[in-house]
Formats: C-alpha cells, sequence, structure tokens
C-alpha cells in the first residue's frame, strides 16, 4: 500500500498524558498537512509542512500540540497533557507541490479517546 | 478564506441521480472548486475539481455556471456504497484546504 499511513489506528488515554501520532506521508509527496475531526464536523486545519519546514499553524494548534517534520518525510504530532477535548479523530494528508489539483491524498486518520 | 455553503443533508434511493449544490458568492479568480467524498472512520477522498462549465470522470459531474458564485456536484445513478458526507471546497493560492460540514447523503434501498 503506498498511500498516506497512520499510526497508530486508535489510542486511548487518561486526561494528562502525553500521546504522539505518526504520519507516513505519499513518499514523492513534499507537502504534509494535520487535520482534528470531532464527530459530525468536517477536518479542521491545523499545521502545514512543505518538506520539513512548518510554514503554517492553525490558532487550533495550542502551546500543547507540536508537531515535526524532521527529514521531510514522515511527520510526528504530541499532544501534552492530553484533555478530553482533545478526543477526535487526527488525520494526515499529503500532497505534491505543483500537481494539477493540488488533490491532498488523506491517511485512514488516528482516532484519540481522552479518559 | 472564501467559505462555501451546501445542504447538511439529503435523501435519495438507489439508481436516482443526486445532486447537491454549493454556494460560494465570495470565490475568488483563482479558485477553484473541488469536491471530496468521506466515508465514515476514513479520511476525506477527492472527487472532481474544475474551474468553469463542466468536469465528467468516472465517478462524478461537476456544473459550474459562467459567474462561478455556485457549482452543482452531480452523482448519477447512486448506490447504497455511495452514503458518505459530501465537502465543496475552494482551493488555489491557499497552502490549506478548508472544511465545512459538508453535506450527508444517505442513500436509501
Amino acid at each position: 500500500d503506498t498511500g498516506v499511513s497512520q499510526d497508530p489506528r486508535h489510542k486511548i488515554t487518561k486526561r494528562g498524558q502525553n500521546v504522539t501520532f505518526r504520519c507516513d506521508p505519499i513518499s514523492e509527496h513534499n507537502r504534509l498537512y494535520w487535520y482534528r475531526q470531532t464527530l459530525g464536523q468536517g477536518p479542521e486545519f491545523l499545521t502545514y509542512f512543505q518538506n520539513e519546514a512548518q510554514l503554517e499553524k492553525s490558532r487550533l494548534l495550542s502551546d500543547r500540540f507540536s508537531a515535526e517534520r524532521p527529514k521531510g518525510s514522515f511527520s510526528t504530532l504530541e499532544i501534552q497533557r492530553t484533555e478530553q477535548g482533545d478526543s477526535a479523530m487526527y488525520l494526515c494528508a499529503s500532497s505534491r507541490q505543483g500537481s494539477g489539483t493540488g488533490e491532498l491524498f488523506f491517511g485512514e486518520g488516528s482516532r484519540l479517546t481522552v479518559l | 478564506l472564501a467559505k462555501t455553503t451546501q445542504p447538511i443533508s439529503m435523501d435519495s434511493y438507489e439508481g436516482q441521480e443526486v445532486n447537491i449544490t454549493c454556494s460560494h458568492n465570495n470565490i475568488a479568480t483563482n479558485d477553484y472548486i473541488t469536491w471530496y467524498q468521506q466515508f465514515p472512520s476514513q479520511g476525506p477522498r477527492f472527487i472532481i475539481q474544475g474551474y468553469k462549465t463542466k468536469v465528467t470522470n468516472e465517478v462524478a459531474s461537476l456544473f459550474i455556471p459562467a459567474d462561478r458564485k455556485s457549482s452543482t456536484l452531480s452523482l448519477p445513478r447512486v448506490s447504497l456504497s455511495d452514503t458518505a458526507v459530501y465537502y465543496c471546497l475552494l482551493s488555489g493560492g491557499y497552502n490549506k484546504l478548508i472544511f465545512g460540514a459538508g453535506t450527508r447523503l444517505a442513500v436509501h434501498p
């Protein structure tokens, strides 16, 4: 499978714990995005990388959230001191700069439940 | 960023044609109109994109009038597997896509 891969698919944690999600984009894609989706809502943009540079962060991304893409390939999204409001599906997407449609390819997401 | 407005939900029956209309009154000159489909517990999937007039692919057709202030996604002869959420977005000149709540399409037997 050469699509976007996310790990873990499901994570249950207790309030106050730290969690980390990993995203492996499609190999030739230099753009990588993180979105968050809660039940009944569309995905909300969190942050965006072009290669290893984090070019934009949403105001939704509080200080407890940090994302990295150290070598311009895979990315990690860490949430520190989780809160119940962090429970959501975290989606990663990738795209190739200069592609005709700018199509984003999404992974299947990492579902976080904070107890 | 320009916003889009689309119906919250729609119902249809197998074999019917479904048309989902999206309003985007403040569309910019460099905006493309893009539609994504999302099934439960999956990430959104690109369906179709257009700039003006009509675009057709193996999945859907997209109709865009001359003023580009609205667009219509047309799904021919839907089946139960077309039950999903459909998002209308504007893309172009931005580094990210902004999703609304989408249209929940339910296809009934």
